[in-house]
């Protein structure tokens, strides 16, 4: 049992290149998330999706893209990256229900130069 | 808008002090999540209270959810340096929905 895995680790970008964030997880949740994590701004909600093939925005969804075509995959892409989109990526899931309570993937560190 | 704010945003203590981080809202949550993150990896689960006026507690550490269900607390007694990192909030609003709330974090650094 895996939990929530990430790939990759890290990764550094030219400005408009693109790619692709994998998330997966073997818990069988509903609900997967896609967060940013910037010095002193805690986490910030990118994009969601509460079940296979649905997708909602967050509160920073600019320049994302996701999308969620099995249940246990949650792919987030940058399309054209920009310097602003420099941070670490987290992927979290949870099961369906009134529990909040996430389960995070080890994340991801991008570098866009 | 709904925020969660923690304070202190930093804390530098010796080894065997006690400390207390604090999460306030002017909401109201179905439940509120405490995590701990270690540099380099995901935020961990540590603890979910969801009735008013909840205490938990987990080794050293004691978790309050407020009577009103608006804000909570962790305190930590004698510290340790395992204790160091970056501690969130997190918390699901009454209202319901999909989204958590998270607060900026308390970076804790305990000195041997």
């Amino acid at each position: 049992n895996a939990g929530v895995t990430q790939t990759p680790k890290f990764r550094v970008l030219k400005t408009g290149q693109s790619m692709t964030l994998l998330c997966a997880q073997d818990m069988n949740h509903e609900y997967m998330y896609w967060y940013r994590q910037d010095p002193g701004m805690g986490l910030r909600l990118i994009h969601y999706s509460v079940g296979e093939g649905t997708t909602a925005k967050g509160e920073v969804p600019d320049g994302y893209n996701v999308s969620r075509l099995k249940k246990q995959n949650f792919l987030l892409g940058l399309e054209s990256a920009a310097p602003s989109q420099t941070s670490v990526y987290f992927c979290a899931s949870r099961p369906a229900g009134s529990s909040y309570e996430q389960y995070f993937g080890p994340g991801t560190r991008l570098t866009v130069t | 808008t709904q925020l969660l704010e923690q304070s202190p945003q930093f804390l530098s203590i010796q080894e065997g002090e006690n400390l207390t981080v604090y999460c306030n809202s002017s909401s109201v949550f179905s439940s509120l999540q405490w995590y701990r993150q270690e540099p380099g990896e995901g935020p961990v689960l540590l603890v979910t209270v969801v009735t008013g006026g909840e205490v938990k507690k987990l080794k050293r550490l004691t978790f309050q959810f407020g009577d009103a269900r608006k804000d909570s607390s962790l305190h930590i007694t004698a510290a340790q340096p395992g204790d160091t990192g970056l501690y969130l909030c997190a918390g699901g609003l009454a209202t319901g929905g999909f989204k958590t709330i998270f607060g900026a974090g308390t970076r804790l650094f305990v000195k041997a």
